[in-house]
């Protein structure tokens, strides 16, 4: 079992909706992210945490809204998707921040998200 | 920028066979280096990684990867494939000091018995 817990594991909704992604981890980790993965392809990275500050945006469109309320949690909040955002959405930690990039990430299972 | 090229997509093998998944890498800094293995219906998990020092290194599971910097490689072997290593391995990259990690498109490994 995976050390990282996100929740929903599967999330259908509509593109006029707004609902949020949650992630957890209690290893103490100061550095967060989020990935998007299509089918058959490899995780893409959005956005980086760093000790509670955001420290990376890949150019990801503002209906993506990331947000870490504290050390151990991170959401991602969603509003006005379209269809091609249907993906699984990774969540991954790793022990500190930014001079921290040879410490492996560890990966949640996902959420499996669809557009209608 | 950097990219990460996994030239096998599938590889098939019988069990008892010799594996070889090939990874490069385009940058010409200082990079931490990974292996990550997905298995069907589970989270990425880590195999290895190569930091500094012996280019030679060893992960779990019997897999080992070695960092030929002149080739800007880190192929992924294992002597002796099982059933259960059928998954999609993905190797992954990210330049000394920056925490953006670059994934390659990953190889499906199915291991018939």
């Amino acid at each position: 079992d995976t050390e990282v817990t996100q929740t929903p594991k599967h999330l259908v909704m509509g593109m006029t909706n707004k609902k949020s992604l949650k992630c957890e981890q209690h290893m103490g980790h100061r550095a967060m992210y989020w990935y998007k993965q299509k089918a058959k392809k490899p995780p893409e990275l959005m956005f980086v945490y760093s000790y509670e500050k955001l420290s990376i945006n890949e150019s990801v469109p503002s209906r993506f809204s990331p947000e870490c309320p504290n050390s151990s949690l991170l959401n991602l909040h969603l509003h006005a998707l379209q269809p091609e955002d249907s993906a699984l959405y990774l969540c991954a930690s790793s022990p500190s921040g930014q001079g921290g990039s040879n410490q492996p990430q560890h990966f949640g299972d996902g959420t499996r998200l669809s557009i209608l | 920028a950097q990219s990460v090229s996994q030239h096998n997509h599938h590889v098939i093998l019988s069990e008892a066979a010799s594996l070889e998944l090939g990874c490069n890498y385009s940058y010409g800094g200082t990079v931490n280096l990974f292996w990550y293995v997905q298995y069907p219906g589970q989270h990425l998990q880590l195999l290895l990684k190569y930091f500094s020092g012996d280019p030679l290194v060893k992960g779990i599971k019997g897999f080992e990867a070695e960092f030929i910097k002149s080739k800007f490689s880190f192929n992924l072997r294992k002597p002796s494939v099982q059933w259960s290593d059928t998954a999609e391995y993905f190797c992954a990259v990210n330049a000394n000091g920056f925490q953006k990690l670059v994934f390659g498109t990953g190889t499906r490994l199915l291991v018939s018995p």
